[in-house]
C-alpha cells in the first residue's frame, strides 16, 4: 500500500477484555516497529521485527503485551485482560532497511484504544 | 533503560521569531533522528544525523549533532504558521531501535 495502515483506527473495550491490534506495513519495508504514545509524550518503544523475527521486545510492559509478525509483513500486537492504564494511541512504524541507519521510519495513524 | 530528554516542552513564538528545540540523551548515540507530527497526525520523518558535530540544514531548518553525539539541536528561523507542531528527536544507540525524545510543543502566533 501507499502508507502504513493499521486497523481499528479506534478501540473501545472493557477492563479484563482482550484486544488486537493490526499494522500492515509498506509492502517490502524489512522492519515494523511498535510504539505506544500517551497524550503530550513522545512514542515509547515497545518491540521491533526484522522480517518474522522479533528482534527486541524490551519496552513491552508486561507479559500481558505480545506481538507477532508470522509472514514478515502484517503484525498484530495482542494485549491481555486489558487494564485502564493500557489506554493510549498506539503505533506502528515501518522501515525500507533492517538497521536503522539511512532509514527512517514511516508512522501509520495509530490505533486509539480506550479500556473503560 | 536509553533516556532522551528535550527542551523545552512548549514553546510560543510570534510569526516570524526563531526558534530552537534541544535534546539530550543519556548515553552516546550511533545516530539521531528528527521528527515533526502536526496537532492530531503522526510523527513524519525530517532527518537523520550520523557524525559527530554535524550540521544539516533544510530550507528555514538546521539540524545538528553534538561532538560527543549526545545532545541535538533544531532551530528555525523565520516561524511561519505551517511550523506549528511538536517536534521529537529519536536516538539509537545500537542502529536499531529508536527511542523518543519528550518532544517539543510549537505554537506560533500570527
Amino acid at each position: 500500500g501507499a502508507g502504513v495502515s493499521q486497523s481499528p483506527r479506534y478501540k473501545v473495550t472493557k477492563r479484563g477484555q482482550d484486544v488486537a491490534l493490526r499494522c500492515d506495513p509498506i509492502s517490502g519495508h524489512v522492519s515494523l516497529y511498535w510504539y505506544r504514545q500517551a497524550l503530550g509524550q513522545g512514542p515509547e518503544f515497545l518491540t521491533y521485527f526484522n522480517y518474522e523475527a522479533q528482534q527486541d521486545k524490551s519496552g513491552l510492559p508486561n507479559d500481558r503485551f505480545s506481538a507477532e509478525r508470522p509472514e514478515g509483513s502484517i503484525s498484530t500486537l495482542t494485549i491481555q485482560r486489558t487494564e485502564q492504564r493500557d489506554s493510549a494511541m498506539y503505533r506502528c512504524a515501518s522501515s525500507l532497511a533492517g538497521t536503522a541507519y539511512n532509514s527512517p521510519l514511516h508512522f501509520g495513524n495509530g490505533t486509539r484504544l480506550t479500556v473503560t | 533503560g536509553q533516556q532522551v530528554m528535550q527542551i523545552p516542552q512548549y514553546q510560543h513564538v510570534q510569526e516570524g521569531e526563531d526558534f530552537t528545540t534541544y535534546c539530550n540523551s543519556s548515553t552516546t548515540l550511533s545516530n539521531i533522528q528528527w521528527y515533526k507530527q502536526r496537532p492530531g497526525g503522526h510523527p513524519v520523518f525530517l532527518i537523520q544525523l550520523v557524525k559527530s558535530g554535524e550540521v544539516k540544514k533544510q530550507k528555514r531548518l538546521t539540524f545538528q549533532f553534538g561532538e560527543a553525539k549526545k545532545n541535538s539541536s533544531l532551530h528555525i528561523t523565520a516561524t511561519q504558521t505551517t511550523d506549528v507542531g511538536t517536534y521529537f528527536c529519536a536516538g539509537s544507540n545500537t542502529g536499531n531501535q529508536f527511542y523518543f525524545g519528550t518532544g517539543t510543543s510549537l505554537t506560533v502566533i500570527p
